[in-house]
């Protein structure tokens, strides 16, 4: 079964405390990002990567770090998280093939920063 | 001016109307357009993709695509209540057929009434 996984699901921390949120694919997608969802400004992208150790910024960089070792991997690193970063947030992967557009989101991760 | 725009809503059809759903955008550079649903709770999922100007269409989805007035819209023809979601407009910004960096308007609520 094609799928994007998250981890953790719901995170907890403090101020400062880094850590770090996993996402896997399973499709052998080149494309993978990182997204973040919050009440009244909608979906922003963090980061994305094209290929393996392709990244780039994406609207909402800052504060957040992202690698790409191999191709199903693409975890979030936040080295010094703050309250403002307090949101839900989504990792995909995308496929463009043959004129079709494949696209996966991971099941979202919640994170509170106190 | 926000890079992509859309009326948050809600949006309510009667069942079995045409929903209709727009977005406008101000990079004028832009190629890729793409329409997301989400359920409340839920991660996005793609519907629909669109590249050229001019209507494409998929089962009961059309999107439609007029560059010069910088306007992409989707259309569900014989709304179900089942429907009922937001629909997330995205705008590539790099201008090319592949996915970069993606600007995501705000969502429009949907309300298929019965």
């Amino acid at each position: 079964e094609a799928q994007v996984t998250q981890n953790p699901r719901y995170l907890i921390t403090v101020t400062g405390k880094k850590l770090t949120v996993t996402c896997s694919q399973n499709m052998n997608h080149e494309y993978m990002s990182w997204y973040r969802q919050d009440p009244g400004l909608g979906l922003r992208q963090i980061y994305y990567s094209m290929n393996v150790e392709v990244t780039d910024k994406g609207d909402v960089p800052e504060g957040y770090k992202v690698s790409r070792k191999e191709k199903r991997n693409f975890p979030l690193i936040l080295e010094s998280p703050s309250p403002n970063q307090t949101s839900l947030y989504f990792c995909a992967s995308y496929l463009r093939a043959s004129g079709t557009d494949t696209q996966y989101f991971g099941p979202g991760t919640r994170l509170t920063v106190l | 001016q926000k890079e992509v725009e859309q009326n948050s809503g809600p949006l309510s059809v009667p069942e079995g109307a045409i929903a209709s759903l727009n977005c406008t955008y101000s990079d004028r550079g832009s190629q890729s357009f793409f329409w997301y649903r989400q359920y409340s709770g839920k991660s996005p999922e793609l519907i629909m993709s669109i590249y050229s100007n001019g209507d494409k269409e998929d089962g009961r989805f059309t999107a439609q695509l007029n560059k010069a007035s910088q306007y992409v819209s989707l259309l569900i023809r014989d709304s179900q209540p089942s429907d009922s979601a937001t629909y997330l407009c995205a705008v590539n910004k790099l201008g090319s057929s592949n996915t970069g960096k993606l600007i995501f308007g705000q969502g429009t609520t949907l309300q298929v009434k019965p």
